[in-house]
């Protein structure tokens, strides 16, 4: 099955520095690959994502790039602010079933974000 | 635009009970997606539900099952709790093909 490592696992930057998280994953099927913001105490939401057909995909001040060949993406943070701090996770997933194995993804163990002011 | 909601928030069992925790999807969400989040750890699949009928399964026993009902709400029963079942459970609602997982807040589950 798939396999997602992601590093590191504590990331502590100043207030608007960029901070960048990276993920590997193992199953060269897969091709969604969702980024995740867990806060204390509640669920994890979903930031932004890439399918494989993208390399990089932008949303204001958090970007994501995707090298398929090598099996990696990577999450940029930039002109960060305290409230960026929280786990961030990565996730992979693909297509194996009609369409409704999205719903089947494999997680990263998290990275502990903290922004200083 | 209703969220997914889960009940209950929290709760604490005693090892070999039983627990049925409760997941509303998003509205116009049809699937529904179980994980296991221990502490300090990434969430782990458990099973899918998708047509009332489970859609894949992760690698947990068989004592963890579900249902998911006509309006899409689904449940996740564990028999004979173990202490390693000490966890936050998510449930998260999608639609089919759409790739993004909305996920509820969790419930919190501890077993003395």
């Amino acid at each position: 099955g798939e396999n997602v490592e992601q590093h590191p696992s504590t990331l502590s930057v100043q207030e608007g520095d960029s901070a960048v998280i990276k993920c590997t994953y193992s199953d060269s099927a897969s091709n969604y690959f969702p980024w995740y913001k867990q806060e204390l105490g509640k669920g994890p939401q979903l930031i932004i994502d890439i399918r494989s057909n993208v390399g990089e995909k932008k949303d204001q001040r958090i970007a994501v790039t995707l090298n398929k060949t090598a099996k990696h993406f990577s999450l940029h943070i930039t002109e960060t602010q305290p409230e960026d701090s929280a786990v961030y996770f990565c996730a992979a997933s693909g297509p194996r079933d009609g369409g409704t194995s999205y719903g089947k993804l494999t997680f990263g163990q998290g990275t502990i974000l903290t922004v200083h002011p | 635009e209703t969220g997914v909601t889960q009940s209950p928030t929290h709760l604490i069992k005693t090892r070999g009970q039983q627990v049925t925790l409760r997941c509303s999807s998003q509205s116009g969400h049809n699937t529904v997606s179980w994980y296991q989040q221990a502490l300090g750890q990434g969430p782990q699949f458990i099973f899918q539900y998708y047509r009332e009928e489970e859609n894949g399964r992760g690698n947990f026993p068989p004592r963890f099952s579900g249902l998911q009902f006509p309006n899409y709400s689904s449940e996740l029963n564990v028999n004979a709790l173990e202490l390693d079942d000490s966890a936050l459970y998510l449930c998260a609602s999608s639609y089919q093909g759409a790739g993004e997982l909305f996920f509820g807040e969790g419930s919190r589950l501890t077993v003395l």
